[in-house]
């Protein structure tokens, strides 16, 4: 069964304090590996998508990388409005398979 | 481009009472997902239609829950008899096909008392 742990639950950074996020993925060969954003009240945002290790993604002040177990979204000196729950999804490599989406991260950046 | 279209956004119903979702996805994108997600829960596939078709339904309470997918196009999900525990956000996707990106519509919150 594919899995996916994302850590840790919740984190609070000042304005400026760079940290990163992790995703630790179990899947029965690897299609894709995607990063969300969801803000309260909302639908996910697609953020990125890394197909294989060693891939980088960069988007702002956000950076997605990608090994064979995990998957880490970097947050370089954060602002407030990146407060948000990141949620990583796995999707498997055989067939036309769905996302399966880990619980996710949610984010508090303080000015 | 029009993204993922949900209605209602919100609704509020008795315990069994019964209730339908409604999902227009983007322009072209075969594929249509419903999620399920419960407040600090990541969202859990429901049912994934390729075109008109069933791909995954392997998580739908089908005792209670069902969907369809007219014309390949919109989509309808349906809850009957609802039960406290199915208070949770509805969540419809859609993507173009195989390895790509799924996006999101806004998301019905579904409220059981």
């Amino acid at each position: 069964e594919d899995q996916v742990t994302q850590s840790p639950e919740a984190l609070r950074l000042q304005e400026g304090e760079s940290s990163s996020l992790n995703c630790s993925y179990t899947v029965s060969g690897l299609r894709g590996l995607f990063w969300y954003r969801q803000d309260p009240g909302k639908g996910p945002e697609f953020l990125f998508t890394l197909y294989s290790a060693g891939e980088e993604k960069e988007k702002e002040r956000l950076k997605a990388t990608l090994t064979k177990k995990e998957s880490f979204l970097h947050i370089t000196a954060p602002k407030p409005e990146d407060s948000a729950t990141y949620l990583c999804a796995v999707q498997r490599g055989s067939g036309n398979t769905p996302l399966v989406f880990g619980k996710g991260t949610r984010l508090s950046v303080i000015a | 481009e029009a993204g993922v279209a949900q209605s209602p956004r919100y609704k509020i119903i008795e315990k069994r009472q019964s209730v339908a979702f409604w999902c227009n996805p983007i322009s072209g994108h075969a594929t249509l997902y419903w999620y399920q997600q419960i407040l600090g829960q990541g969202p859990k596939l429901l049912i994934q239609f390729q075109n008109n078709g069933v791909v995954d339904d392997s998580q739908l309470p089908k005792d209670r829950f069902s969907a369809e997918r007219l014309k390949g196009v919109d989509s309808t999900l349906k809850i009957q008899p609802a039960k406290l525990e199915d208070s949770a956000v509805y969540l419809c996707a859609s993507s173009k096909g195989v390895g790509t990106e799924a996006f999101f519509g806004q998301g019905t919150r579904l409220t059981v008392v």
